[in-house]
């Protein structure tokens, strides 16, 4: 079956702008989770998202937000962008809310520069 | 609070070699899992391993092992006979209990980069 899809796989942002990611999960799975990779702080948990609502947030500002849609698609919004946003942007699936349904299901993740 | 450390913060060995990624972890949850994700260029997380706290049996899965001990906090992985396609970062992570009951997210280490050398 189809693993987790996320558009853009790269992207260019300015300062000041906002950016909107996509995530497709697995079909059937029900949970949506973004992380932030930067290669000095590493994987930061963003939130996570179970049948529309959001369950869980990390310690992100709220220019950092989320949504997921009746069919279990996922989009992350960042606004006014900062350098330090640059980033892997990671989503991943599941079947149940959190880790306790098993394993999360990552997809290759949106690449954003910020200059 | 909740961590991980990956101490190794990169590893190069040649072809064939044994070599274990060390991870240690904190936490003051009695109920939490531990995990092993792989990395490779291509950028997304791939799972290998979750482990709860209450199964301290060591896991062998072809090339790959696990050691967990929880007196010592920690969930080491051993790739035996190790090859080229094995390159890749290699992350511990963390997930324990929530508020609401459920597992929550996870907590990730730095990561440990391995490169085998043909």
């Amino acid at each position: 079956k189809a693993g987790v899809t996320q558009t853009p796989r790269y992207l260019i942002k300015t300062r000041g702008q906002q950016v909107t990611l996509s995530c497709s999960p697995i079909s059937g799975h029900r949970s949506v989770s973004w992380y932030q990779q930067t290669p000095g702080q590493g994987l930061q948990f963003l939130f996570e998202y179970f049948s529309e609502t959001q369950r869980n947030k990390g310690n992100f500002p709220g220019r950092f937000s989320g949504r997921q849609f009746s069919n279990s698609r996922s989009e992350m919004n960042v606004s006014t962008l900062e350098l330090g946003d640059s980033a892997l942007y990671l989503c991943a699936s599941s079947l149940r809310l959190g880790t306790s349904g098993g394993e999360l299901f990552f997809g290759e993740g949106s690449r954003l520069t910020v200059l | 609070a909740q961590k991980v450390t990956q101490a190794q913060t990169e590893i190069s060995v040649v072809e064939k070699e044994d070599v274990t990624l060390d991870c240690v972890y904190e936490t003051r949850d009695t109920t939490y899992y531990l995990f092993w994700y792989k990395q490779p260029p291509s950028g997304e997380l791939v799972f290998l391993i979750r482990r709860n706290s209450f199964d301290e049996q060591n896991e062998i899965s072809g090339r790959y092992s696990w050691n967990f001990q929880k007196s010592t906090s920690s969930f080491n992985f051993t790739i035996t006979a190790s090859q080229v396609v094995d390159s890749a970062v290699y992350f511990c992570a963390l997930s324990y209990l929530n508020y609401g009951g459920s597992q929550g997210n996870l907590i990730f280490g730095k990561g440990t980069k391995l490169s085998v050398k043909p």
